[in-house]
């Protein structure tokens, strides 16, 4: 089966500007999460969905974040505008409807200058 | 919420050497406890995991402990090898099923042949 896919790997943007990231989930996998790593430090989370439905976006920094799950199958995650602070790798997750752990995508690498 | 602390943050060990990564948790809720390995510029894998009615659980030469009462759970590799070199991150989740995990910060592990 295909594994969790994320896009881009990278990304380099200016301070102020907008940056989406995509997250294609295994393909049944209800739960779909995003984490974030900051300066190495540990794997922070950001939200969580079941299916379309956020189930828990306790984890969401401010309001210049923005995640959506179209029809419960890929998801985006929106940063707009970024801040300096915002740099980090973005981890994508899935899991099954029952399931406990997850399948990590590779991660997004945002940089912002 | 929950707090997840791992120590330590490098350990560098001897091919053949075992290797111990510590962690403990605050919420004496949490109940599933995966450990994730990251190899370098790969994705996280769960490596093994541990529910909270088990005190004990090995895989080949892998192996995680858990202790309720004092909140702490390691992950032990014996016969460690240069390719078991990545960081590994414990996690602690609280309820069943889907759920957020609380991560700790990772461990550099270096196995030098």
């Amino acid at each position: 089966e295909a594994g969790v896919t994320q896009f881009p790997s990278h990304s380099v943007i200016e301070k102020g500007q907008t940056v989406t990231l995509r997250c294609d989930p295994i393909s049944g996998h209800d739960n779909l999460y995003w984490y974030r790593r900051v300066m190495g430090k540990e794997i922070k989370f950001l939200l969580h969905f079941v299916k379309e439905s956020k189930q828990d976006e306790s984890g969401m920094p401010n309001n210049r974040f923005l995640a959506e799950r179209t029809g419960g199958t890929y998801s985006t995650l929106k940063v707009q505008p970024a801040e300096l602070e915002d740099s980090g790798v973005y981890f994508c997750a899935s899991s099954q409807r029952w399931g406990d752990g997850y399948t990590f995508g590779s991660g997004t690498r945002l940089t912002v200058v | 919420g929950e707090n997840v602390e791992q120590h330590p943050s490098t350990l560098s060990v001897q091919e053949g050497d075992s290797a111990v990564i510590k962690c403990t948790y605050s919420d004496s809720a949490s109940n599933y406890f995966p450990w994730y390995k990251q190899e370098l510029g790969k994705r996280p894998q769960l490596i093994i995991d541990i529910r909270s009615n088990v005190g004990e659980k090995k895989d080949q030469r892998i192996a995680v402990t858990l202790n309720k009462t004092a909140k702490h759970f390691s992950l032990h590799i014996t016969e460690t090898q240069p390719e078991d070199s990545a960081v590994y991150f414990c996690a602690a989740k609280i309820g069943t099923n889907a759920g957020k995990s609380t991560f700790g910060d990772g461990t550099t592990l270096t196995v030098k042949p």
